[in-house]
């Protein structure tokens, strides 16, 4: 049973550029959030998708937007890329009908701009 | 909002010596409380997970953390710590129903021989 898969594992942007994440759910799950974590910070929550529709959303401008395909994979999308923007984004996955939040994280994909 | 502190940014333990990672939350309601643990250059990986009934969970690792519902509390505690145990420890938050987790700052553990 594969887990969350993510790709790139890597990415290198300049600013000004758009960015495309990708993230393929845990087998039998239908519900994708995603987080971007900074050197030396926790995951920050960026937004959840189920249904192919964003149900909630963190702190984050509208640069970020992603998109959720019947098949419950997931892309988050990122325009205009800023320095700030450099970290590692991590898609976790989960059953919106299961009992609690419990989230399964992938390895991450590492954007780094210059 | 809920949010969660961790005051330890950094810790250092001798191989085989007790553990305990402090964890304090904010949240209005009961909440779902978890344990990550991050490698470098990892996703993070649940060591544990509070959800309802006893306040001791026990979770992977040979980790287990206690809920102390009157501080606030969700401390992550380890009897003997391995040299494979090194990494970035972190507490996250949930509210009941389908909502975002948030996490803490991490602590990021150090074992020596």
């Amino acid at each position: 049973d594969a887990g969350v898969t993510q790709s790139p594992t890597h990415l290198i942007k300049t600013r000004g550029q758009q960015v495309t994440l990708r993230c393929s759910p845990k087998s039998g799950h239908d519900t994708v959030s995603w987080y971007q974590q900074a050197l030396g910070q926790g995951p920050q929550f960026i937004f959840q998708y189920y249904e192919e529709e964003e149900r909630q959303r963190g702190n984050f401008p509208d640069r970020f937007s992603g998109h959720q395909f019947p098949n419950y994979s997931s892309e988050l999308n990122v325009n205009a890329l800023l320095l700030g923007d450099s970290a590692l984004y991590l898609c976790a996955s989960s059953l919106a009908s299961g009992p609690s939040n419990e989230q399964f994280f992938g390895p991450g994909t590492r954007l780094t701009v210059l | 909002a809920q949010s969660v502190t961790q005051p330890d940014i950094h810790i250092t333990v001798s191989e085989g010596a007790s553990l305990e990672l402090r964890c304090n939350y904010s949240y209005g309601a009961t909440p779902y409380l978890f344990w990550y643990v991050q490698s470098p250059g990892q996703g993070l990986q649940l060591l544990l997970k509070y959800f309802s009934g006893d306040t001791l969970v026990q979770g992977i690792k040979g980790f287990e953390a206690e809920f102390k519902r009157s501080q606030s509390s969700f401390n992550l505690r380890k009897p003997s710590v391995h040299w494979s145990d090194a990494a970035e420890y972190f507490c996250a938050v949930a509210g009941r129903g389908y909502q975002k987790v948030t996490f803490g700052t991490g602590t990021k553990l150090q074992v020596i021989p």
